[in-house]
């Protein structure tokens, strides 16, 4: 069956630092992952996909992230945070076994400090 | 913005009254959704609606009513909630059923609070 994990609750960085939110998935089958992110007191935004092109991803905001088969890892980059980049963050997986489905990640929550 | 607009943000309400969510779009999806977000846990997805129709219900109680009148309109009717059911209830809608390539779009919720 397939699920997501997201193996941190909790990440803080500092403004300016680099972000890594890590997310492992489990597929039997070639799965779409996605990223989102939720701000506080808004629905969640589709910050990047991955669909079987290429790779390595480039979202929104400077985000990217690296789909790896080897490792079933999906993780969220960032060269530099910003303090608008405090949100929850959501790793999603979409897959065709037993009929399309999206499971969605316990999510991240991510804190910048000044 | 991103076009699924979600009404009222905020309800509480009492065990015993029943009130409605609604949500609207103006996309030109085909297919909505309603999710239940609360605390440490994962999003829940409750129901599915494609063309109107609904095609999943994820063993949601009774208590949570929905209705789909139109591609543009969900709403999810509220009867007799417990207090477990306080939670942020986030509406979504995507062109056609989530698949490999297609991607939800998200209203901002209805923060409910059953007293």
């Amino acid at each position: 069956a397939q699920s997501v994990t997201q193996l941190d609750s909790h990440v803080s960085v500092s403004e300016g630092t680099p972000v890594l939110l890590r997310c492992n998935y489990s597929s039997s089958y070639s799965p779409s992952l996605f990223w989102y992110v939720q701000h506080p007191n808004k629905g969640l935004q589709l910050l990047l996909k991955y669909t079987s092109a290429a790779t390595l991803v480039k979202g929104i905001n400077g985000f990217e992230a690296e789909f790896k088969k080897s490792e079933t890892s999906f993780h969220l980059t960032k060269p530099s945070a910003h303090m608008s980049d405090a949100a929850e963050y959501f790793c999603v997986v979409s897959d065709l076994e037993g009929g399309f489905k999206t499971i969605f990640g316990a999510g991240t929550r991510l804190f910048v400090k000044a | 913005e991103t076009g699924v607009t979600q009404t009222p943000r905020h309800l509480v309400m009492g065990m015993t009254n029943k009130k409605s969510l609604k949500c609207e779009q103006h996309l030109g999806h085909n297919a909505m959704y309603w999710y239940k977000q609360s605390a440490k846990k994962p999003l829940e997805l409750m129901f599915v609606y494609n063309f109107k129709e609904q095609t999943e219900n994820n063993s949601v109680p009774s208590r949570f009513s929905p209705e789909c009148p139109n591609s543009s309109h969900l709403f999810l009717h509220l009867h007799t909630l417990q207090p477990e059911d306080s939670a942020l209830y986030l509406c979504a809608s995507s062109q056609d059923l989530l698949s490999r390539n297609t991607e939800a779009f998200f209203g901002q919720g209805t923060r409910l609070t059953v007293v």
